[in-house]
C-alpha cells in the first residue's frame, strides 16, 4: 500500500513565524503536490513537483515556497506565516504519468496561525 | 484559479436514502474523478471516468461522465452511516498534470 505521511497532524504557529510542513511518500513516486483545503473552496493547488529539484506553481503559490531535495520528500514552506494561511494542508503523490491515475493523499496538517 | 461548481454544498439524510450530487464546469474535461474524504483524513479515490457518456459503478456508488464533457454526477444508493464525509469531484482537462477540484459536498447520514 502506498503511504503518504505528513509530519504533523496539528500545528499552531504565530504570525511571522517560518513554518515547514513535511511530506514523505514511500512508493518512489515522481509527482508530488501540495494543496490547501478551506470550507466552501475545496482543494486548491499551491505547488507541485514532477521530479527532484523541480517545482511548478499551482493556482495559489503566493506566500509559499517548496523544496524537493529528495524524491520521497516534498516540503512546503511558509516564509512568514499569516492568519489567512490558517487552513488544512494536504500532500499527495502519484507515479509518473498523468493525474488521472489516483492521487494518494496524506492525512493532512491542520495549521492554525495566531 | 479555476474551480468546479459542485452541488449541493451539504446534505443531511436518513440511512437508507439515495443521494445524488453533481459537478459542472465551463470548460471541457478529459477525465472526471470522484473522491471521498473521511473526517480527519485525506481524500481517497472512489471512481474515475475517462470517456464522455461513461457510466461506472463501484458497489453502491455510480458516477457518470456527462456527454458535453462539462459535468459529472455521483449517486449513492441505500446510504449507510459510514458514507458520512466530504465528496469531491475533480477534473483533468489539458496538457498540464493538474487536477481541478470541486468545492465539495458534505454528507451526513442519520442512523
Amino acid at each position: 500500500d502506498v503511504k503518504v505521511t505528513q509530519s504533523s497532524r496539528y500545528l499552531v504557529k504565530r504570525t511571522g513565524e517560518k513554518v515547514f510542513l513535511e511530506c514523505v511518500q514511500d512508493m518512489d513516486h515522481e509527482n508530488m503536490f501540495w494543496y490547501r483545503q478551506d470550507p466552501g473552496l475545496g482543494l486548491r493547488l499551491i505547488y507541485f513537483s514532477y521530479d527532484v529539484k523541480m517545482k511548478e506553481k499551482g493556482d495559489i503559490p503566493e506566500g509559499y515556497s517548496v523544496s524537493r531535495e529528495k524524491k520521497e520528500r516534498f516540503s512546503l514552506i511558509l516564509e512568514s506565516a499569516s492568519t489567512n494561511q490558517t487552513s488544512m494542508y494536504l500532500c499527495a503523490s502519484i507515479p509518473s504519468g498523468t493525474v488521472t491515475e489516483t492521487q494518494y493523499f496524506g492525512p493532512g496538517t491542520r495549521l492554525l496561525v495566531l | 484559479g479555476q474551480q468546479l461548481n459542485q452541488s449541493p454544498q451539504s446534505m443531511f439524510i436518513q440511512e437508507g436514502e439515495d443521494v445524488s450530487m453533481n459537478c459542472t464546469s465551463s470548460s471541457i474535461f478529459n477525465t472526471w474523478l470522484w473522491y471521498k474524504q473521511d473526517p480527519g483524513e485525506g481524500p481517497v479515490l472512489l471512481i474515475a471516468l475517462y470517456k464522455a457518456g461513461e457510466l461506472t459503478s463501484n458497489g453502491r456508488l455510480t458516477a457518470q461522465f456527462g456527454i458535453t464533457r462539462k459535468d459529472s454526477f455521483l449517486n449513492i444508493s441505500a446510504s449507510i452511516p459510514s458514507d458520512v464525509g466530504i465528496y469531491f469531484c475533480a477534473g483533468e482537462g489539458g496538457a498540464t498534470n493538474k487536477l481541478i477540484f470541486g468545492t465539495g459536498t458534505l454528507l451526513a447520514v442519520q442512523p
